[in-house]
């Protein structure tokens, strides 16, 4: 079993829709939690990123991790076409050991 | 700026050559990464290193070599010995005791010719 699973997508939307990106992790003993956005052949850039469990907002990202459920997720409220990247999912222990989802590619059309 | 910075942003690969790829970060990060991706998977871990002069191999370290003889160095060689080495190269670096944040260079693409 993978340590994190990532629905690939793709996922289209139209301008201005609701966004909603998800994964799952395995192993309850994670402890951090982050969204990276990457654009076609650039590095990712760190999004959004949260210690344990809860809601983390920034502008029109909110981030959500349920840990009871092993479950973690991304909206977007307002979607823009700059919006259109892959996204990824990635999951840490203390100790720098990460992992991430396979991304979900995301389409927003104006 | 902080960040990490990957040289050369596009390379190109003779069989049975060796290649290096750059990279520097002005983060004063300890944790070192490189990281390998290929279209339609996820990100691969090559090679990472908590501390200068010691490394240690990810799940995918054949055909590759590194050194971290600075902090803010960590070059990663992809020998001939890597048959398949057309991908994306990530390296990225994040504190250590805590905080645990990976950030990213930009990326170099490698080809072969």
């Amino acid at each position: 079993q993978k340590e994190v699973e990532q629905d690939p997508g793709p996922l289209s939307v139209p301008e201005g829709a609701i966004v909603s990106l998800n994964c799952t992790y395995s192993n309850s003993a994670f402890q951090y939690f982050m969204w990276y956005r990457q654009y076609s052949r650039k590095g990712p850039e760190l999004l959004m990123y949260t210690y344990s469990s809860g809601n983390k907002e920034d502008g029109r990202f909110t981030a959500q991790v349920d840990k009871s459920s092993k479950y973690i997720s991304l909206f977007i409220r307002d979607s823009q076409p700059s919006d259109s990247a892959t996204y990824l999912c990635a999951i840490a222990y203390t100790g720098n050991q990460f992992y991430f989802g396979t991304g979900t590619s995301l389409t927003v059309i104006p | 700026d902080g960040g990490i910075t990957q040289s050369p942003k596009y390379l190109f690969r003779k069989e049975g050559q060796n290649v290096t790829l750059s990279c520097e970060q002005n983060l004063n990060h300890d944790a070192m990464y490189w990281y390998r991706q290929d279209p339609g998977q996820g990100l691969r871990l090559i090679y990472y290193s908590q501390i200068v002069n010691d490394f240690q191999k990810g799940d995918i370290a054949e055909g590759y070599s590194v050194s971290r003889e600075k902090k803010e160095s960590f070059p990663l060689t992809v020998t001939s010995a890597q048959k398949n080495p057309t991908a994306f190269y990530l390296c990225a670096s994040s504190a250590t005791g805590g905080d645990e944040k990976l950030f990213f260079g930009s990326g170099t693409q490698l080809s072969v010719l």
